[in-house]
């Protein structure tokens, strides 16, 4: 069965530090990943998407790469600042006819400590 | 909230009970869906909208029904609600497109079952 696994234990970082979030999939072949942020008591938010022919994408200090082969996505949070603490969400959407259906992952909560 | 709004935020109810939640948008997507979300299982597709009457399942779409009679409106009714339904439920809304593949997600409806 397709399965997605992001990391259930909590990801504690120092302010300034680089924030490595992982995603990681089986029996799925995804034509786009997204990652969202949510925070406690709140919907997700949407951060970034990636195609299945790209290998990276940025925005500001945010950075994700998508390694098909690997069945893997990685998400970077650069110069990390205690305001991004909250947890992230990755989402895998395949090629479907009807609407952009989407299989999230668990998430990861990630701490940033001063 | 990218214009989304659930009705109630917050329900207490009894077993056997019917349930309807409302989800309601002013953006004019085309796509909505509806979530639960549950610790240790993310968020879970419940059943989506592609148009005006035009809806289907999801993973998780046992024990739920739903319908859409306007473009803005997208109701979720659980028929004779149970403690299993215990959940956050979150409405969300996308276009469909190369570019625009998103979600947008509402502030979500904390439903209890007794």
């Amino acid at each position: 069965s397709q399965k997605i696994e992001q990391n259930s234990e909590a990801l504690n970082i120092q302010e300034g530090k680089t924030a490595t979030l992982t995603c990681n999939y089986t029996n799925y072949s995804p034509a786009y990943l997204q990652w969202y942020r949510q925070d406690p008591g709140r919907g997700p938010v949407f951060l970034l998407l990636i195609r299945e022919n790209e290998k990276e994408k940025r925005k500001e200090r945010l950075k994700v790469t998508f390694d098909t082969t690997l069945k893997q996505s990685l998400f970077h949070i650069t110069a990390s600042q205690p305001a991004d603490s909250a947890t992230y969400l990755c989402a895998l959407e395949g090629v479907t006819g009807g609407g952009n259906k989407l299989t999230f992952g668990t998430g990861t909560q990630l701490k940033v400590e001063l | 909230d990218a214009g989304i709004t659930q009705s109630p935020r917050h329900k207490v109810t009894e077993t056997g009970t019917p349930v309807t939640l409302r989800c309601h948008q002013t953006e004019n997507h085309r796509y909505m869906y509806w979530y639960r979300q549950d610790p240790g299982h993310g968020l879970r597709l419940i059943h989506y909208s592609y148009g005006v009457k035009d809806t289907d399942k999801g993973e998780v779409s046992d024990g739920y029904s739903v319908s859409r009679s306007k473009t803005e409106d997208f109701l979720l009714t659980l028929e004779s609600a149970t403690s299993s339904q215990t959940s956050v439920y979150f409405c969300a809304i996308s276009e469909k497109g190369q570019i625009l593949r998103e979600q947008y997600f509402g502030p979500g409806t904390r439903l209890t079952v007794t």
